[in-house]
């Protein structure tokens, strides 16, 4: 099945913590984006890769970091410089059409 | 940062009624316009993707316009059904292509 998975579902950190949410794609998409959803907002994104061994930061890449060596996989890392982690992640793959993961929710204890 | 807004933020509506929501958009440097439905625990899949002013694109009963001109765009569900229920996202691509920009949603709740 072709398609995007994203791993955990459910993740939880203490504060001060680095931790890195997967995403993996088989669709042969060369672009691939990282998207952050707060309640009551909408999806904003965070980094975004157009091709392997490149990527650039979007509206709120702050303590954030990203890598892209090969074309299915695009790492979110979340570090402890991000002051406010807690959220709903969503990674996403295409160009003219996304399509998404199922998401991983980050909890900061 | 591109401001692109939805209304309504919800809607409940009665099994059979149609419906309708719209999203605001910049008129300037136009690309693309996309509508996701979102259903809980899912992923948000793909509804549309508009290119054209005047464009009209229909999926059963589900059908979108879009003005590029004025940088609006109107969902239209009839006779909704309970499975409708879900979130509906638009987005926006600039002329570079390269990102998406996210309105909040119009949250839609179908009652049997």
């Amino acid at each position: 099945d072709g398609g995007i998975t994203q791993s955990p579902k459910y993740l939880f950190r203490k504060e001060g913590q680095n931790v890195t949410l997967s995403c993996e794609q088989n669709l042969n998409h060369d672009a691939m984006y990282w998207y952050r959803q707060d309640p009551g907002q909408g999806l904003r994104l965070i980094y975004y890769s157009q091709i392997v061994n490149d990527f650039q930061k979007g509206d709120i890449a702050e303590g954030y970091s990203v890598s892209r060596e090969k074309k299915e996989s695009f790492p979110l890392t979340v570090t402890s410089a991000q002051k406010n982690p807690t959220a709903f992640y969503l990674c996403a793959s295409g160009f003219n059409e996304q399509f998404f993961g199922p998401g991983t929710r980050l909890t900061v204890l | 940062i591109l401001n692109v807004e939805q209304s309504p933020q919800s809607l409940h509506v009665q099994e059979g009624d149609s419906t309708n929501f719209t999203c605001s958009f910049p008129s300037s440097n136009f690309y693309a316009l996309h509508w996701y439905r979102w259903e809980t625990a899912k992923s948000p899949e793909a509804l549309f993707v508009m290119t054209l002013n005047g464009d009209e694109k229909k999926k059963g009963r589900i059908s979108a316009t879009l003005n590029t001109k004025e940088g609006y765009s109107y969902l239209y569900i009839k006779g909704s059904q309970p499975e409708d229920s879900a979130t509906y996202l638009c987005a926006f691509n600039d002329i570079t292509g390269n990102q998406f920009y996210f309105g909040t949603g119009t949250s839609l709740t179908v009652i049997p």
